[in-house]
């Protein structure tokens, strides 16, 4: 069974902290994504990796930084968390491609209080 | 032109009825559209996809139809069970060939018994 895991499903984190979320997966894939989802905006792509070392921005890549140092893992960095970064945060895989099937972690629910 | 507009954005519908959620887009260069369906406490996953040179997809309940003069795609679900219950989205790729893709804003779909 293939799989996409994210470390934590709730993170509980204060104003200012730096927060790690990390994603692995098994499935050899070499595009790797970090999505935002919040209510009635969709999912939007925060950072995207193509390659290890690689990252492209997304739409909404301010106060993150990712981190892909291994083909199978990705990192998203919030670098000095605030309350308006509190969402579910997603990560997700696919093989590289215009028409490849996107596989996502179980996410991860982040509140900076 | 990277946007996919998703409507609406919560449906209630009886046990026994039809679901329709409409996308409308605008990148007539978009050739791949898919949807995603996401459980409560889950990540979303890969339901049903299309391609622009058929009309018309089914796969059990599901059906994409898609109308490329009106650039508008919709997934319908026939005779909607509460087990269907969940968040929808529709999507396109990004420019590029590399897998990235656009996400509508999601429609949580609520099944009364």
């Amino acid at each position: 069974d293939v799989k996409v895991t994210q470390s934590s499903r709730y993170l509980v984190k204060r104003t200012g902290e730096k927060v790690f979320l990390e994603c692995v997966q098994d499935m050899d894939h070499e595009n790797m994504f970090w999505y935002r989802q919040d209510p009635g905006l969709g999912l939007r792509l925060i950072y995207f990796s193509y390659d290890v070392k690689m990252k492209e921005k997304g739409d909404i890549p301010e106060g993150y930084s990712v981190s892909r140092e291994k083909k199978e893992r990705f990192s998203l960095i919030l670098e000095s968390a605030s309350t308006n970064q509190t969402s579910m945060y997603l990560c997700a895989s696919s093989l590289l491609g215009a028409r490849t099937e996107a596989f996502f972690g179980q996410g991860t629910r982040l509140t900076v209080v | 032109q990277q946007q996919v507009k998703q409507s609406p954005q919560s449906l209630i519908v009886q046990k026994g009825g039809i679901s329709i959620i409409n996308c409308a887009y605008e990148n007539t260069a978009f050739d791949y559209f898919p949807w995603y369906q996401q459980f409560p406490g889950k990540g979303p996953a890969l339901l049903i996809a299309i391609r622009p040179d058929v009309s018309e997809k089914k796969e059990g309940r599901f059906t994409i139809s898609f109308n490329k003069s009106a650039k508008q795609f919709s997934l319908h679900i026939m005779d909607s069970q509460p087990g269907d219950s969940a968040t929808y989205f529709c999507a396109a790729p990004r420019s590029g060939n590399t897998g990235k893709l656009i996400f509508g804003q999601g429609t949580t779909l609520q099944v009364k018994p």
